[in-house]
């Protein structure tokens, strides 16, 4: 069974501009979750996608967005990019949506903010 | 909030030495407790998961056991290998998942032949 695929797998932006970031889960999961992860603040929870549904959100400023398909396939969006926003940007594809299933993580998106 | 602490290392030790990674965490509810291991330039491979209080994960030769009284979930493995060199994390879920998995900052481990 394919694992989760993330796309593209490194980005070059400049502040201001916007980008797309693409999350492939794996076959049968309906559970997309995104992580940001730096060397500064580590690993931390972005948003959850549910069917279709964001049913949970970390601590990100509203320039942080995402949406899911029915095919479960998952998009994060950052608005007006800041270079902090430079980051490895993780996403994680589950069974069900309750936590104690596991999550399964893709490769990352690195993106690099000029 | 949840949170997770571990020792951030480097950690190095000599290959076929005993290996413990200390993580303790804390949680207002009763949380499903993991580690993962992240290879340079990748993303994060499940390592081993518990559940509930006394579970012993295992896989790979490493284990962990949830210990509820002492709010800890080390990592242990008995004869570390050159292909152990990795960034491990120990993280958690509580709350069904509302708050996503919390880590900890990852412990760099490095095996020297």
């Amino acid at each position: 069974k394919a694992g989760v695929t993330q796309t593209p797998r490194y980005l070059i932006k400049t502040r201001g501009q916007q980008v797309t970031l693409s999350c492939s889960p794996i076959s049968g999961h309906r559970s997309v979750s995104w992580y940001q992860q730096t060397p500064g603040q580590g690993l931390q929870f972005l948003f959850e996608y549910f069917s279709e549904t964001q049913r949970n959100k970390g601590n990100f400023p509203g320039r942080f967005s995402g949406r899911q398909f029915s095919n479960s396939r998952s998009e994060m969006n950052v608005s007006t990019l800041e270079l902090g926003d430079s980051a490895l940007y993780l996403c994680a594809s589950s069974w069900r949506d309750r936590g104690r299933e596991t999550q399964y993580f893709g490769p990352g998106t690195r993106l690099l903010v000029l | 909030g949840d949170s997770v602490t571990q020792m951030e290392g480097p950690v190095t030790l000599s290959e076929e030495a005993f290996l413990t990674i200390n993580c303790t965490y804390t949680a207002t509810g009763y949380p499903s407790l993991f580690w993962y291991v992240q290879y340079p330039g990748e993303g994060l491979q499940l390592l081993l998961k518990a559940t509930k209080a006394d579970d012993k994960g295992s896989n790979k030769g490493f284990e962990a056991t949830y210990r509820k009284e002492t709010t800890s979930f080390h990592l242990e493995k008995g004869s570390v290998q050159v292909s152990d060199s990795a960034v491990y994390f120990c993280a958690l879920s509580d709350r069904g998942g509302a708050d996503g998995l919390t880590f900890g900052k990852g412990t760099h481990l490095i095996i020297q032949p």
